[in-house]
């Protein structure tokens, strides 16, 4: 297995305009997390799913942030409108089981000019 | 919710000697804690991990401790390699549950040849 798949690798944008990541996790994974890592505020949890279903999104910080899981293969992050403070590498990552490894992506770095 | 502490934020050492990091946990129902090494601009990869029925795990070079009285568990790195420097970050699961993973603000580990 090639691992937990994210794309973009680097993505610059303008304030304003909208922004979306995408996860293709572990073939088998049954959950599935993103994080959001600064280094003011570390590793921070946006929302995690189980079988495709949103169980937490207390993380995400605005409405300006959703979070979509339609099948099992594949999940996007979106942030519309995006701002500078947006700013932050963000990683993907899937595991199976309450006691399990967590597979974590290469992330996507992020920057809002 | 469940808080992790991690300390010290950032530790150097010379190469052959010991690192300790130190974590503590607020949620007596975390029973999962493991350990992450994430190398400069890679996601986090687990190195170790421990489940709250052990007291103690090793796997060569690296041990962690857990004490679940005093709610903290420990990371400690014996004969320390220059390839050891890295952000090693702890991380527990809140609940118990199925769910997602809290990950401590990390600590900047430099093993000085």
């Amino acid at each position: 297995d090639a691992g937990v798949i994210q794309s973009p690798r680097h993505e610059v944008t303008e304030m304003g305009q909208e922004v979306t990541l995408r996860c293709k996790p572990i073939s088998g994974h049954n959950s599935l997390f993103w994080y959001r890592q600064t280094m003011m505020r570390g590793l921070e949890l946006l929302i995690y799913f189980n079988n495709n279903v949103p169980i937490d999104d207390s993380g995400m910080p605005e409405d300006r942030f959703s979070a979509k899981m339609p099948n099992a293969s594949f999940s996007t992050l979106k942030i519309q409108p995006s701002e500078p403070r947006d700013s932050a590498v963000y990683f993907c990552a899937s595991r199976t089981g309450m006691t399990t490894e967590a597979f974590f992506g290469q992330g996507t770095r992020l920057t809002v000019v | 919710g469940e808080n992790v502490e991690q300390h010290p934020s950032t530790l150097s050492v010379q190469e052959g000697d010991s690192a300790v990091i130190k974590c503590t946990y607020s949620d007596s129902a975390s029973n999962y804690f493991p350990w992450y090494k994430q190398e400069l601009g890679k996601g986090p990869q687990l190195i170790i991990d421990i489940r709250s029925n052990v007291g103690e795990k090793k796997d060569q070079r690296i041990a962690v401790t857990l004490n679940k009285t005093a709610k903290h568990f420990s990371l400690h790195i014996t004969e320390t390699q220059p390839e050891d420097s890295a952000v090693y970050f702890c991380a527990a699961n809140p609940g118990g549950s199925q769910g997602n993973l809290i990950f401590g603000k990390g600590t900047k580990l430099s093993v000085k040849p």
